[in-house]
């Protein structure tokens, strides 16, 4: 089955600086690949995703980039401000409402 | 439209209880999911359903925990006997149908065992 790998598990920078995630993925018919966002004691929000027919993907300070040969991807938020600050999770499916495989997450806090 | 909703959102149950954990998902959409959440970890999936039918329970565990979508009302899932490590988030998501796989979280329950 597939399987999702995510780092760093804690990643900390200083507000205005740049963050990166990145994910691999095992299952090369994997499709669909969104990233959530969690605010402690809150549910997990859809901030952007990417289809695998895309290498890239941008919505203002957070971009999305997929390297279908290497099953990896990545997310990148820049400028990044206080409330940037949650846990970020990856995740990847197939579509026809497979199963979604989520990563572990990544605690991020950024230092004003 | 009213998004994805969950109750209780906390729930206290003692050893050997029952807990009935419901989902009623986003108009429009058929697809339920079930994922459990323990603290400072992330989502792992337990169920993927339809109405009337189980799609996917790989990720239930094979006792105790059972799920379902019936025709009409909210998808519900059921943990007998609670164990203190069955304490966590429990997170239902939905999705439209026709294969549309964005996933939309409800509020989560919190169940803690006592």
């Amino acid at each position: 089955g597939e399987n999702v790998e995510q780092h760093p598990s804690t990643l900390s920078v200083q507000e205005g600086d740049s963050a990166v995630i990145k994910c691999t993925y095992s299952d090369s018919a994997s499709n669909y690949f969104p990233w959530y966002k969690q605010e402690l004691g809150k549910r997990p929000q859809l901030i952007i995703d990417i289809r695998s027919n895309v290498g890239e993907k941008k919505d203002q300070r957070i971009a999305v980039t997929l390297n279908k040969t290497a099953k990896h991807f990545s997310l990148h938020i820049t400028e990044t401000q206080p409330e940037d600050s949650a846990v970020y999770f990856c995740a990847a499916s197939m579509r026809g409402g497979f199963k979604t495989i989520f990563g572990a997450g990544t605690r991020l806090f950024v230092k004003a | 439209n009213a998004g994805v909703m969950q109750n209780p959102r906390h729930l206290v149950r003692r050893r050997g209880q029952e807990a009935r954990l419901r989902c009623s998902p986003m108009k429009g959409h058929s697809h339920v999911y079930w994922y459990r959440q323990l603290p400072e970890e992330g989502l792992k999936f337990m169920v993927y359903l339809q109405k009337e039918n189980i799609i996917d329970e790989s990720g239930m565990p094979k006792e105790r925990f059972s799920a379902e979508f019936p025709k009409e009302g909210p998808s519900i899932l059921r943990i007998q006997q609670v164990v203190r490590g069955d304490s966590a988030a429990y997170f239902c998501a939905s999705s439209p149908p026709h294969g549309e796989e964005t996933q939309y979280f409800g509020p989560g329950t919190r169940l803690l065992v006592l």
